[in-house]
């Protein structure tokens, strides 16, 4: 069974620092991809990065960096420069071959002025 | 940018009542999922559609719960009969397949809280 673990349940960091948010996650499937997804306080679950396993290269999104190893079964977020308004929950998820995504508990990250 | 809709934003009803939750997908995508995430937990799984059926389901997704496409733009989650521990926060999510892969990233929308009293 597929199983996304976060073990920062929080985190603070400086503004202007970088922080990384851990995820490492379990599956035997092959194929199967990785996001993170930030929800604000507001509540919205706002995409932020995808990598697929067959991905050689770490993805990234401006500000966002995905460090994947896969041979270690982790898919840490990388944030650079962190700013005010990067406090939020962090989710790290999975999805297998099939529809479902299973997400982990999240990491509330709060940045510090 | 296109993006998933959802109405309303708040619900408060009473236990024992039916509810529908609305949503809006992205219009190109084919792939319609809900979940729920119960007040300071982490988001669940509900229940994918496609082609007009269910794909997928979880244990949460039991009788009381069923999903519909009315038309070609709505896709709706409806519960039957609420209990108390339905009350969360349910998102409506959508995806566009990718050809050959994994699909990847699902769209949600901005969440409906549903208060069940």
């Amino acid at each position: 069974a597929q199983k996304i673990t976060q073990t920062q349940p929080g985190m603070f960091v400086q503004e202007k620092e970088a922080v990384t948010l851990d995820c490492t996650y379990d599956t035997s499937d092959q194929s199967y991809g990785l996001f993170w997804y930030k929800q604000p306080s507001s509540g919205e679950m706002i995409f932020l990065i995808y990598q697929g396993s067959y991905d050689e290269q770490n993805a990234t999104e401006g500000r966002y960096s995905l460090n994947f190893q896969k041979a270690r079964k982790s898919a840490n977020l990388v944030i650079s420069a962190s700013q005010l308004g990067d406090s939020a929950m962090y989710f790290c998820a999975m999805r297998a071959p099939g529809d479902k995504i299973i997400f982990g508990k999240g990491t509330r990250l709060h940045i510090l002025p | 940018e296109p993006e998933v809709t959802q109405t309303p934003s708040h619900q408060v009803t009473q236990m024992g009542q039916e509810v529908i939750l609305r949503c809006v997908p992205i219009s190109n995508h084919l792939y319609f999922y809900w979940y729920r995430q119960i007040l300071g937990q982490k988001v669940e799984f509900l229940v994918s559609f496609y082609n007009n059926e269910i794909s997928e389901k979880s244990e949460i997704f039991d009788d009381q719960f069923s999903v519909e496409r009315p038309d070609g733009s709505n896709f709706t989650l409806k519960i039957r009969s609420t209990k108390l521990e339905d009350s969360a926060m349910y998102f409506c999510a959508s995806s566009e397949p990718f050809p050959g892969r994994v699909r990847n990233e699902q769209y949600f929308g901005p969440g409906t809280r549903l208060t069940v009293t």
